[in-house]
């Protein structure tokens, strides 16, 4: 079975654009979460989803959005990117007790 | 609410020696802990998991882990590290039920193996 997918894998975005970061969860997984990883820190949660409703949300501004579609993958949107943002974004499906966790997307914003 | 502290941000042993990565955790609810491994521009890999059934928890790699809930500290140990276990380790701690989808995780911890 494919584990998480996560896509694109790199991204440069420049100060004040919008960026949109894709999951794919484990097939038959219903859970979708996000984190965010900054450099030499551990993962930060995002938001929660299952069955397509948020379930959770960390402390991070409202800039910060997510979605999970019919199909159970997801979408983590960010508007008006700041320096700050730059970091390993990372998915994970969970399945009972167990996160699962995709290779991440690098944001850089310049 | 739930919270992770990793004490030592870099570990370093030789090949062979024992390995132990501390962690304690702070719970208001009994806590479901994982450890996860990181290889350089990779994600997470599950090691080991204690979600209230035995307290010695085994895991892959031949890594282990002892859930003490008087010390509150879930770490993690290996008896004969390998080069291959150069990593960032991280531990985590989660609530039941509908809060299993927020993982709260500590700040990591290198492992160096030196040959």
């Amino acid at each position: 079975d494919a584990g998480v997918t996560q896509s694109p894998t790199h991204l440069i975005k420049t100060r004040g654009q919008h960026v949109t970061l894709r999951c794919s969860p484990i097939s038959g997984h219903k859970s979708v979460s996000w984190y965010q990883q900054v450099l030499g820190q551990g993962p930060q949660f995002i938001f929660q989803y299952y069955e397509k409703e948020e379930r959770g949300r960390g402390n991070f501004p409202d800039r910060f959005s997510a979605r999970q579609f019919p199909n159970y993958s997801s979408e983590l949107n960010v508007n008006a990117l700041l320096l700050g943002d730059s970091a390993l974004y990372l998915c994970a499906s969970r399945a009972g007790d167990t996160q699962y966790f995709g290779p991440g997307t690098r944001l850089t914003v310049l | 609410a739930q919270s992770v502290t990793q004490l030592g941000s870099h570990v370093s042993v030789s090949e062979g020696a024992l390995v132990l990565l501390r962690c304690n955790y702070s719970s208001s609810v009994p806590p479901y802990l994982f450890w996860y491994v990181q290889y350089p521009n990779q994600g997470l890999q599950l090691l080991l998991k204690y979600t209230s059934a035995a307290t010695l928890v085994k895991g892959i790699n031949g890594f282990e882990a002892e859930f003490k809930k008087s010390e509150t500290s879930f770490h993690l140990t290996k008896p004969s590290a390998h080069m291959s276990d150069a990593a960032e380790y991280f531990c985590a701690v989660s609530g039941g039920g509908s809060t299993l989808g927020r993982l709260y995780f500590g700040r990591g911890t290198q492992l160096t193996v030196w040959p």
